[in-house]
Order: C-alpha cells, then structure tokens, then sequence
C-alpha cells in the first residue's frame, strides 16, 4: 500500500528556513493532492496546504506569504519550504495524500499519512 | 473558516465499554465533509470515519460516525485495549480545511 515517509533537519534557528521533504512509496504521485499538515504540542493539527501533482498549489492564508511547496514526480518525492521561521513553527511535521475524487469535491479526507517529524526552532 | 471544538477534552473508560465523542463545527459543514482520525504516539494517524458516517478500509464495524449539520460524533462501542488512543475530527468543507482539538481516549 501507499507509504509516506517525512524527512528533513530536526533542528531549524529562528529566521532560518524550515525544508522538508516527503517521499512516496508503493503509488505514484501522478493524479493526487499532496498535503502539508503540522501538529505543536498539546494542539489539534493545522493545515498548511497542498500541491498538485501538475505543481499547482492551494495555501492556508495562515502561512501564504512563508511557504512553497513543490513537487518532483520523476523521484515521487514533494516538499516544503517554511521561510522566517520562529519557536511557533516548532511542531510534528506531517505529510498526507488527499483524493478529491473520492469525495466528488474539491477538497477531500487525508489517507494515509506519514508518521511526522519533529521540528524545533531554536538557536 | 470554520472552528471545530472536540468535546471531552479527555475520556477515561475501561476495556469493554463504550465511547461517545463530540465534534462541533462553528457553522454548518455542507455535504456532512468530515473525517475522523486516530492518532498514537509515533504512528501514522489512521483515517477512521470520512463523509461523517463511511468507514474507512479496514476499520471496524464497533466505531461508527453520525452527526451533520454543526454536531458531529463518533462513537466507539465494546473499547479494545489497541482503542486507546487520540482521536481528531476534520472538515473538508472549505479552504483552509480545520482540525479538531482532539479527544484522548485513555484507560
């Protein structure tokens, strides 16, 4: 089945940029959403957005002016990138695959996921 | 964007017995866009229930979803030991798609 493995630095300074990847084993990321998601501690989880495999991308309004994503299909990997970066950034990190043709809507539940990656902010 | 608030905060129950968890959306959700999640320390989080009431591949038939509208629940009946865990709920009625707060489920 679909696995998602997160990988990147655990250890980001402050104003520095956060980078994450997200590689994708047993299905290709051809014809799928792919999403970012962090969870801080002791919190629900927060959507940071998604890229589509053809590289169009949709932003929590949260994170719009900070983020990129982007995506590699010829290595079935996508990526984050967390600019200005400060301790609120500090989280698990996880990524996860939306199907909005499933739902018959634009948007859509997130299966699977990774199992995250804990990032820290701090000098 | 809609705010979704889980209710209790925790949940203490034993073995056997039977589990009710509140999802309250801050307006209507359209179409019941909601998905439930199971999440344990270290792991993956497990998509549980999506469309407010569809069990997803492999998910048993004692957890069952209900709810539309601004209240949504899961309800987990005769709790396994492997229950125990944090479960979240999430919309996906419009962009930026929410989450809930949780609701841990402990012995």
């Amino acid at each position: 089945q679909v696995q998602l493995q997160e990988s990147g630095p655990g250890l980001v300074k402050p104003s520095e940029t956060l980078s994450l990847t997200c590689t994708v084993s047993g299905g290709s990321v051809r014809s799928y959403y792919w999403t970012w998601i962090r969870q801080s501690a002791g919190k629900g989880p927060e959507w940071i957005g998604r890229i589509y495999s053809s590289g169009n991308t949709n932003y929590n309004p949260s994170f719009r002016s900070r983020v990129t994503m982007s995506i590699d299909t010829s290595k079935n990997q996508f990526s984050l990138k967390l600019t200005s970066v400060t301790a609120a950034d500090t989280a698990v990190y996880f990524c996860a695959r939306e199907d909005p043709e499933s739902s018959g809507w634009y948007l859509a539940w997130l299966d699977p996921w990774g199992q995250g990656t804990l990032v820290t902010v701090s000098s | 964007e809609i705010v979704l608030t889980q209710s209790p905060a925790t949940l203490s129950l034993s073995p056997g017995e039977s589990a009710t968890l509140s999802c309250g959306a801050s307006r209507s959700v359209s179409s019941n866009y909601l998905a439930w999640y199971q999440q344990k320390p270290g792991l993956a989080p497990r998509l549980i229930i999506y469309d407010a009431s569809k069990r997803a591949t492999g998910i048993p038939d004692r957890f069952s979803g209900s709810g539309s509208g601004t209240d949504f629940t899961l309800s987990i009946s005769r709790l396994e030991p492997e229950d125990f865990a944090l479960y979240f709920c999430q919309h996906y009625d419009s962009s930026p798609v929410t989450f809930g707060g949780g609701t841990k489920v402990e012995i």
